[in-house]
């Protein structure tokens, strides 16, 4: 079983739609991150966070730690937020600081 | 603008040949991170390096090798002793070894092995 898994695998949505990609994840963790990866390959961080809940523009992350459960809402949809999305965790406590990643997300936002 | 450069973008090389893939930071950040990424697959780790001249292998490590010399700079050679090379490949960083600062990361390296 992974321990990092995400939800839906794909998802399609037409422009306009409020949209929720999940992550649930089995391991201890000092923080999640969710990153995007545009078809060219770059990722950019998206979040970080290690409880409650950030908002940056049309996007909202949160996290629920008892039920080691995260979700990803990008309201108001657009082409442009089609990319790839991907859920990570981190322990800090750890030697190394290392990510372990989910499968990604692709998601397709139709005009 | 401080960010992470990887180079190059597209890499074609024979089997048998090794390569080397640059990745440059000017961040400042101590460590830095090679992962490898496959179709389907969340992004594994291949080698690690918290301080300069110190490194440790990842989850994937056989098969390549990394130096750091610099403290901005971390290559990534792909030996031939690495059974599956074609991947796309990516260089991270964080301003410490806990990364409790979060993470930058590059824009990729996709090698292709013919």
């Amino acid at each position: 079983k992974n321990e990092v898994e995400q939800s839906p695998q794909n998802l399609t949505a037409q422009e306009g739609e409020f949209i929720t990609i999940n992550c649930s994840y089995s391991v201890g963790i000092s923080a999640l991150h969710w990153l995007q990866q545009h078809p060219g390959g770059g990722i950019v961080s998206l979040f970080m966070l290690s409880s409650g809940k950030k908002k940056h523009g049309r996007l909202i992350a949160t996290i629920n730690i008892q039920e080691k459960h995260s979700s990803l809402h990008i309201t108001a949809s657009h082409p442009r937020d089609s990319a790839v999305y991907i859920c990570a965790v981190g322990n800090y406590g750890g030697s190394q600081g290392n990510l372990i990643f989910g499968k990604g997300t692709k998601l397709s936002v139709k005009p | 603008d401080g960010g992470i450069t990887q180079s190059p973008k597209y890499l074609f090389r024979k089997e048998g040949q090794n390569v080397t893939l640059s990745c440059e930071q000017n961040l400042n950040h101590d460590a830095m991170y090679w992962y490898r990424q496959d179709p389907g697959q969340g992004l594994r780790l291949i080698y690690y390096s918290q301080i300069v001249n110190d490194f440790q292998k990842g989850d994937i490590a056989e098969g390549y090798s990394v130096s750091r010399e610099k403290k901005e700079s971390f290559p990534l050679t792909v030996t031939s002793a690495q059974k599956n090379p074609t991947a796309f490949y990516l260089c991270a960083s964080s301003v410490t070894r806990t990364a409790q600062y979060g993470y930058t990361f590059g824009s990729g390296t996709r090698l292709t092995v013919v």
